[in-house]
């Protein structure tokens, strides 16, 4: 089926540096998401783009957080600048209308030391 | 708080036997319910999904039942087989909110031979 493609898989950074997540979703789809999930708790939902802009954001949606896909390439989280607490597995997600399937990636796991 | 629950974290079923996964939420205008299916290190895959104007819906060995008076949905899996073992995700969200899905914590159901 198809296939959301998410690189790296496993990142390493030290506090305060500047992180970018990278999402190839599905060819055709027009929504894109970012989730996170800290060990052990839940996905929760971070952020919905599409047609170029942030539709809605939740409250871990930090101020160091941005989202953009220039040119219909990648899809891409970047935060800047990191923190402990950005430690978490982050999935990105693209569907084709909005509320019908989502197809995720697995996950960028990223570590903040 | 969290708005989708699976009180359950694990289940073990006997292969053959009927598996079920429940899940109950908190947000009145939920109408989309869906159960997602996920593997270690991979990513979570829609298994089915139910819109709020039917209570019951089938898809082979799945059958998703949907109590919209008690905010509760669940999975049934009949003749469960070991390749059924994994984390199963419940989700549900607003139609017209663009797919913010809220996500339960999961629940990891073993089906042994």
């Amino acid at each position: 089926g198809p296939k959301v493609l998410q690189i790296p898989s496993h990142q390493i950074i030290d506090m305060g540096q500047m992180v970018t997540l990278n999402c190839d979703p599905v060819s055709n789809h027009l929504y894109f998401y970012w989730y996170k999930q800290i060990l052990g708790q839940q996905m929760e939902f971070l952020v919905n783009f599409y047609n170029g802009k942030v539709m809605e954001k939740s409250k871990l949606f930090k101020d160091q957080f941005s989202v953009e896909r220039p040119d219909g390439s990648y899809f891409t989280l970047k935060i800047q600048p990191t923190a402990l607490e950005d430690s978490a597995v982050y999935f990105c997600a693209s569907s084709m209308t909005g509320l019908d399937t989502l197809y995720f990636g697995a996950g960028t796991r990223l570590s903040v030391l | 708080g969290q708005q989708v629950k699976q009180s359950s974290p694990s289940l073990t079923v006997q292969e053959g036997g009927i598996s079920i996964l429940n899940c109950d939420y908190e947000n009145d205008m939920f109408d989309y319910f869906a159960w997602y299916k996920k593997y270690p290190d991979n990513s979570p895959t829609l298994l089915i999904s139910v819109r709020s104007n039917v209570d019951k819906r089938e898809d082979g060995r799945l059958t998703v039942f949907l109590n919209k008076s008690g905010k509760h949905f669940s999975l049934h899996i009949t003749a469960s087989q070991p390749e059924d073992t994994a984390v199963y995700l419940c989700a549900a969200g607003a139609l017209g909110t663009g797919s913010k899905l809220s996500f339960g914590k999961g629940a990891k159901l073993t089906v042994s031979p």
